[in-house]
Formats: structure tokens, C-alpha cells, sequence
């Protein structure tokens, strides 16, 4: 079993519709939670970082932490087709950058 | 224009053949880190460097080499015991290496080995 999984998609939603993306994780060590975004053939950027349990805002992106159900969720809202790409969760079970540990992605398309 | 540079973009190989590719940052990061991506794989650590001259083995370091001579460069050398070197490989920085600094990734290298 992987230490997280995530559904790779592809996942389609209509322009303006609000998408939902989702991790699951076996560790119950992790502490710190990311979500990248991926555009095709790039590097992936960092969107949204937490700290144990909660949610965090930023403009149209909210990060959820669960952690005693070990899931995670980014909620996009008024999705936009600049929105199309492959997310990534990631996260760590303490302070270090080397222990980062990757989901797999979800690819996102979102339809004008 | 700070950020980290990869190249090159696409490189091809043959088969034991060892290949170098550069990882230039201009964004005065104490850390830095080598990535590898395959389809329907999250990405996995190579190797990792917390300071100049100083380096450590990732999750996947077998069939890898990396030097760390300077602040703003850590090549990383796919060698011909690299089993299976066909994939995407990144490169980032951060500020140090706490987990609570964000990671600069740069625009990524694909090799395939031929």
C-alpha cells in the first residue's frame, strides 16, 4: 500500500464549476500538507501549505485537513480553463524537506 | 529574474552511456534537491543537498551522482548502472531544508535513454 494515494483522474468540469480534489494517507506521523500544481511539461508550484488539522484559504483555493480520517481535500472554486493541470498533494511528517512524500497526481480539465 | 534553471529541456542517451544534467539556481538557497517523476508515480527524491560541499542519498539514489561544489549549481549524473533512467527529472530549492520552506522547482529535464 502506498503511504498516499490519490486518484490520478482525468478529472472534466465545466468552467465556473466548484472541483474537489482529494488524498488519502496511511502515515498518521504527517504534519505538514502541500498541494502543487503541474502544467504539462513543467515544474511543479507550490499553491497551499498547512499545518496539522484545518482549513486554509487562499482566493479561490481552500486546503482541508482531516487528519483523523488521514485525508486531505483541495476545493477550487468559479473553476477556470487556466485551472487545467495535474494537482499534486504532498506531505511530511515533520520538518524536513527531504521527507516529503508525493501523491501522484490528479489531471484536472476544466471545460469553457 | 530569480529562479532555477534546468537543462536541457530533452535529452537523449544511449544505453550505458553516464549523462549529466545541470540544475542552476539564482535564488541564493542554501538547499537544494533532485526529483524524479514517472506516469502514474508521485515524484521521488534522488538526492538532496543542505549546504555547499554537502550532499545526501534520497529515496532512490541507486545509479545516481551528484556534487555540490557550488551555492548556485547541483548537477546530477544518471550513470549506465541506472537501471532505468527514462523519466522526468526535476530539480528545486529552498531556503533551507525545514520542511516549512516552500520548494522552487525548475522547468524539469526528459530524458529517454535509446
Amino acid at each position: 500500500q502506498k503511504e498516499v494515494e490519490q486518484d490520478p483522474g482525468p478529472l472534466s468540469v465545466p468552467e465556473g464549476a466548484i472541483v474537489s480534489l482529494n488524498c488519502t494517507y496511511s502515515n498518521s506521523a504527517f504534519q505538514y500538507f502541500m498541494w502543487y500544481r503541474q502544467y504539462s511539461r513543467k515544474g511543479p508550484e507550490l499553491l497551499m501549505y498547512t499545518y496539522s488539522s484545518g482549513n486554509k484559504e487562499d482566493g479561490r483555493f481552500t486546503a482541508q485537513v482531516d487528519k483523523s480520517s488521514k485525508y486531505i481535500s483541495l476545493f477550487i472554486r468559479d473553476s477556470q480553463p487556466s485551472d487545467s493541470a495535474t494537482y499534486l498533494c504532498a506531505m511530511s511528517p515533520h520538518s524536513s524537506a527531504s521527507k516529503i512524500i508525493f501523491g501522484s497526481g490528479t489531471r484536472l480539465s476544466i471545460r469553457p | 529574474d530569480g529562479g532555477i534553471t534546468q537543462s536541457p529541456k530533452y535529452l537523449f542517451r544511449k544505453e550505458g552511456q553516464n549523462v549529466t544534467l545541470s540544475c542552476e539556481q539564482n535564488l541564493n538557497h542554501d538547499a537544494m534537491y533532485w526529483y524524479r517523476q514517472d506516469p502514474g508515480q508521485g515524484l521521488r527524491l534522488i538526492y538532496y543537498s543542505q549546504i555547499v560541499n554537502d550532499f545526501q542519498k534520497g529515496d532512490i539514489a541507486e545509479g545516481y551522482s551528484v556534487s555540490r561544489e557550488k551555492k548556485e549549481s547541483f548537477p546530477l549524473t544518471v550513470t549506465s548502472a541506472q537501471k532505468n533512467p527514462t523519466a522526468f527529472y526535476l530539480c528545486a530549492s529552498s531556503v533551507d531544508s525545514g520542511g516549512d520552506n516552500e520548494q522552487f522547482f525548475g522547468p524539469g529535464t526528459r530524458l529517454t535513454v535509446l
